[in-house]
C-alpha cells in the first residue's frame, strides 16, 4: 500500500523568498512519485516526477524536487517564488495506483 | 499534446435527477482513465479506473450503481451520477493514460457538480 504524507496544509512565503514543501511518503513497492499544481476550479497539472533515474528532478517553472530513499522524502523547493505560483500542490505516490497527499496552499505575499 | 477534456465544466442539478459528465482524451488514444473525487479543501480521491471495453473497477467505498462509469472508446469515457443527492455535489476530475506515452495520468479541467 502507499501513502503520502505532506506536511503544512498551507504555507505563506514572500515573492522571492524560497519555497519549500514538504512531502513524506510510504510505499511497499521502489516508488514514481509525481508533484502536481492545481489553480481553483482547475484540473492538475504534472510539475515534476521522479521515476527512479535522477534522484533530483527539475521540473516546470522553476521548481524542482529531490527523492530521498533513507528519508522516505521528496521535497518540492522553488528557489525564489512568484506570484503566480500562488496554488494547491499534490505531492503524490504510484505504487498499483495514484495517491495522492492531502495538499499544500501555497500563499505568496507582494 | 496529451489533452484532456472535460464536459460540462459545472452543471447545477435537482435532486433525484442524473447527471452525465464526458471525458476526452483529445490528441491521444487513451487505453485507460480515471475517474477523481474531490471534496472541498480535500485531496483527490480515486473512485474507478477504467479500461477500454471493459468494467470499471471500482475502489472500496464508491458504488457501482450510483456512479456508472462507461469507457466505449479510446478517446471517450463517462460518469453518470444516478439519482443524484446533495452530498454527491463535489468537484470531479478524471484522467487519461496510455501505454504509449508510458502511462503518465493526464488530467482533464474537472466538473463542479452542484445537486440542491
Amino acid at each position: 500500500a502507499q501513502s503520502v504524507t505532506q506536511l503544512g496544509s498551507h504555507v505563506s512565503v514572500s515573492e522571492g523568498a524560497l519555497v519549500l514543501l514538504r512531502c513524506n511518503y510510504s510505499s511497499s513497492v521502489p516508488p514514481y512519485l509525481f508533484w502536481y499544481v492545481q489553480y481553483p476550479n482547475q484540473g492538475l497539472q504534472l510539475l515534476l516526477k521522479y521515476t527512479s533515474a535522477a534522484t533530483l528532478v527539475k521540473g516546470i517553472n522553476g521548481f524542482e524536487a529531490e527523492f530521498k530513499k533513507s528519508e522516505t522524502s521528496f521535497h518540492l523547493t522553488k528557489p525564489s517564488a512568484h506570484m503566480s505560483d500562488a496554488a494547491e500542490y499534490f505531492c503524490a505516490v504510484y505504487g498499483n495506483k495514484l495517491v495522492f497527499g492531502a495538499g499544500t496552499i501555497l500563499r505568496v505575499k507582494s | 499534446g496529451a489533452v484532456v477534456s472535460q464536459h460540462p465544466s459545472r452543471v447545477i442539478c435537482k435532486s433525484g435527477t442524473s447527471v452525465k459528465i464526458e471525458c476526452r482524451s483529445l490528441d491521444f488514444q487513451a487505453t485507460t482513465m480515471f475517474w477523481y473525487r474531490q471534496f472541498p479543501k480535500q485531496s483527490l480521491m480515486l473512485m474507478a479506473t477504467s479500461n477500454e471495453g471493459s468494467k470499471a473497477t471500482y475502489e472500496q467505498g464508491v458504488e457501482k450503481d450510483k456512479f456508472l462509469i462507461n469507457h466505449a472508446s479510446l478517446t471517450l469515457s463517462t460518469l453518470t451520477v444516478t439519482s443524484a443527492h446533495p452530498e454527491d455535489s463535489s468537484f470531479y476530475i478524471c484522467s487519461a493514460s496510455s501505454r504509449t506515452l508510458r502511462n503518465e495520468q493526464f488530467f482533464g479541467p474537472g466538473t463542479r457538480l452542484t445537486v440542491l
